[in-house]
């Protein structure tokens, strides 16, 4: 099946600040990445996703970037807030069917 | 709309009882998931169900069981108790068409 790396496992920012999130996968037919914000004691909630058909999508201060060839997707925050402070997940996925998730990246900004 | 429900919110097991994780969902999606999450980790797919009456394995099954005879209604039931079972499990939810998974809030798992 598909395996999902992530990096980094934390990351503090200063506010203000941008952070970005790396993850890469495995299985070259992975066509759907979705990234997900939790924070504590709650339930994970879709931030921004991007299809393989489009390099970069972005959504006010959030933006998502894909590079098929080398199999890998980013986050990218910008003009971080303390509301920002959560865990971020990212996802792949074949069919729509199975979901793939990495570990995790822990997000704190400093006020 | 309620969304994705979740019953029990917490629940602690012996070793060898068994239960059953509601999900209920009221948007007549049809793709529904079982996930759990360990400490520190992320998601992972237990089972999930295309539609009423079709169930398939995800990455993780074993211990576990699920059936959808309705729409609405996905549980999950955990045969004899294992700590290795010890989780929080998700229930989520997706239309046929559309990508986006909606989460329930979630059932803390603790066996002991």
């Amino acid at each position: 099946g598909e395996n999902v790396e992530q990096h980094p496992s934390t990351l503090s920012v200063q506010e203000g600040d941008s952070a970005v999130i790396k993850c890469t996968y495995s299985d070259s037919a992975s066509n759907y990445f979705p990234w997900y914000k939790q924070e504590l004691g709650k339930r994970p909630q879709l931030i921004i996703d991007i299809r393989s058909n489009v390099g970069e999508k972005k959504d006010q201060r959030i933006a998502v970037t894909l590079n098929k060839t080398a199999k890998h997707f980013s986050l990218h925050i910008t003009e971080t807030q303390p509301e920002d402070s959560a865990v971020y997940f990212c996802a792949a996925s074949i069919t729509g069917n199975q979901f793939y998730f990495g570990t995790g990246t822990s997000l704190t900004v400093i006020p | 709309n309620a969304g994705v429900t979740q019953t029990p919110k917490f629940r602690i097991l012996k070793i060898g009882q068994s239960m059953t994780l509601q999900c209920t969902q009221d948007m007549n999606h049809n793709y529904m998931y079982w996930y759990r999450q360990d400490p520190g980790m992320g998601l992972k797919l237990i089972y999930y169900s295309v539609g009423a009456g079709i169930t398939d394995k995800g990455e993780v099954p074993n211990g576990y069981n699920v059936s959808r005879s309705t729409t609405e209604d996905f549980p999950l039931r955990l045969e004899l108790a294992a700590p290795s079972q010890t989780s929080v499990y998700f229930c989520a939810s997706r239309p046929g068409l559309a990508r986006e998974q909606y989460f329930g809030p979630g059932t803390r798992l603790t066996v002991t």
